[in-house]
C-alpha cells in the first residue's frame, strides 16, 4: 500500500522561502507528482506538478531527486495569503488510484 | 471556460435517505475523479470513471455507495441509507487525459454532506 507523507504543520514568517517535503515510496515510473493548496470550506487548488529534477512556474519551484521517492515544494517569499493546507498528490504504482499526502498546515506569520 | 462544477454546494439528509452529489467536469475533459474529505482529515481517493465506464473503484465502501459518468449529463455520486459517518466533503476532479498518466486534475468546490 502506497504511503505519502508530509510533515503535519508549519510556520514560517512573510517573506521566507518554504519547502515542504512529501515522501512518496511507491511512486510508479510514469507517475507525476502534483502539489495542490487547500483553504478551509475550499477545493483543492493546483499549484505545480513534475515528474523529474526541477519545475518552476510563476507561483512555486518543484523539486524531485534522481529516486522520485520524495519531492519538495518550494514556495518562495511566502504571504499571510499563503496559509493554508498543502498537499502531493501521486498515483499508486500499478492502479489508476491516486493518493494524497497527509497535508502539510502552513502558517503564515507577520 | 468554465471550472468543474458541483451541485449541490451543501446537503442536509436524515440517517436512512439517499443522497445524490452532482459533478459537471471542465469543458473538454473526459475524466472525472471522487473524493471524500472526512472533518479536519486529508482528502481519500473514491472512484475513476470515463464516461460510461468505471475505471477504478477500489476506494469506495462495497455497499452503499455507487458511481456513473453517463454519456450525456453530470458524474453523480450516490450514497444510498446515509449514515452519519457519510458527513464529509465530497469533491470531484477532472481530467482531459487518459488516466494512468497523471495530468493536472481540477478540483471542484466540494458539496457538504451533513447526516442528521
Amino acid at each position: 500500500l502506497a504511503k505519502t507523507t508530509q510533515p503535519i504543520s508549519m510556520d514560517s514568517y512573510e517573506g521566507q522561502e518554504v519547502n515542504i517535503t512529501c515522501s512518496h515510496n511507491n511512486i510508479a515510473t510514469n507517475d507525476y507528482i502534483t502539489w495542490y493548496q487547500q483553504f478551509p470550506s475550499q477545493g483543492p487548488r493546483f499549484i505545480i506538478q513534475g515528474y523529474k529534477t526541477k519545475v518552476t512556474n510563476e507561483v512555486a519551484s518543484l523539486f524531485i531527486p534522481a529516486d522520485r521517492k520524495s519531492s519538495t515544494l518550494s514556495l518562495p517569499r511566502v504571504s499571510l495569503s499563503d496559509t493554508a493546507v498543502y498537499y502531493c498528490l501521486v498515483g499508486e504504482g500499478g492502479t489508476y488510484k491516486y493518493i494524497f499526502g497527509t497535508g502539510t498546515r502552513l502558517k503564515v506569520l507577520a | 471556460n468554465a471550472g468543474v462544477m458541483q451541485n449541490p454546494r451543501h446537503l442536509v439528509r436524515r440517517r436512512g435517505q439517499e443522497a445524490r452529489l452532482r459533478c459537471s467536469p471542465m469543458k473538454g475533459h473526459s475524466h472525472v475523479y471522487w473524493y471524500r474529505q472526512l472533518p479536519e482529515e486529508g482528502l481519500k481517493f473514491m472512484v475513476y470513471l470515463q464516461k460510461e465506464n468505471i475505471i477504478d473503484e477500489s476506494g469506495m465502501p462495497k455497499e452503499r455507495f455507487s458511481a456513473e459518468f453517463p454519456k450525456e449529463g453530470p458524474s453523480i455520486l450516490r450514497i444510498q441509507q446515509v449514515v452519519r459517518g457519510d458527513s464529509a466533503a465530497y469533491f470531484c476532479a477532472s481530467s482531459p487525459r487518459e488516466g494512468r498518466e497523471v495530468y493536472e486534475q481540477y478540483f471542484g468546490p466540494g458539496t457538504r454532506l451533513t447526516v442528521t
